[in-house]
């Protein structure tokens, strides 16, 4: 199975910092990888697709960067709606695997 | 817009089988591939398996052979069910279509809200 890492686990953020979340694979995965943000008591959303690709409805302060092993998720300007654990997940190959998650705090 | 929601017993007894509906409403369930994924209390997120339209399916090994999804399309449901289930089978179940452009370019979007499932005597 690949593995997916991501860090840091948690952060504690302010309201319009700029945030970026790191995705590590651990093996090459071109650019089969999805962002999903995950509220309490919710479900995820996603969020890019294809390592980059903005999903629809998404703000544009979210982009996504990255490929091969290393991959980055950047919120310019957080927002106070921002604050969620966001999960990597990689659509390589079988079985598909997520990160552990990156959950942020308000400051 | 296609929506999703779960439905089914909220507690389960050891050894027994777990078994879940996602209902689509919105839209048809003959296309796409649809999935499950399942999030223990407190911990991430694992995929489980999903089913083509066509009846075609693909399971995540870790469950090793006591999954399988279904589907009723004149009810535009699919199913889980999940055999000899232990306490660490215990998490909330999402369905999710899962949208496939090309191979490897597929992602999981929209999910429904998730049902808790608790494993317990």
């Amino acid at each position: 199975d690949i593995q997916m890492t991501q860090s840091p686990s948690s952060l504690s953020t302010s309201v319009g910092d700029r945030v970026t979340i790191t995705c590590r694979a651990s093996q090459n995965i071109s650019s089969y990888l999805n962002w999903y943000q995950q509220k309490p008591g919710k479900a995820p959303k996603l969020l890019i697709y294809a390592a980059s690709s903005l999903q629809s409805g998404v703000p544009s302060r979210f982009s996504g960067s990255g490929s091969g092993t290393d991959f980055t998720l950047t919120i310019r300007s957080l927002q106070p709606e921002d604050f969620a654990t966001y999960y990597c997940q990689q659509s390589y190959s079988f079985p598909y695997t997520f990160g552990q998650g990156t959950k942020l705090d308000i400051k | 817009q296609v929506q999703l929601q779960e439905s089914g017993p909220g507690l389960v007894k050891p050894s027994e089988t777990l078994s879940l509906t996602c209902t689509v409403s919105g839209g048809s369930i003959n296309s796409y591939y649809w999935g499950w994924i399942r999030q223990p209390p407190g911990k991430g997120l694992e995929w489980i398996g999903y089913i083509f339209y066509s009846g075609s399916t693909n399971y995540n090994p870790s469950l090793k052979g006591r999954v399988t999804i279904s589907q009723d399309t004149s009810k535009n449901q699919f199913s889980l069910q999940l055999t000899s289930v232990t306490a660490a089978d215990t998490a909330v179940y999402y369905c999710a279509r899962y949208t496939v452009v090309v191979p490897g370019y597929n992602w999981f979007d929209p999910w429904g809200q998730g049902t808790l499932v608790t494993v317990s005597s």
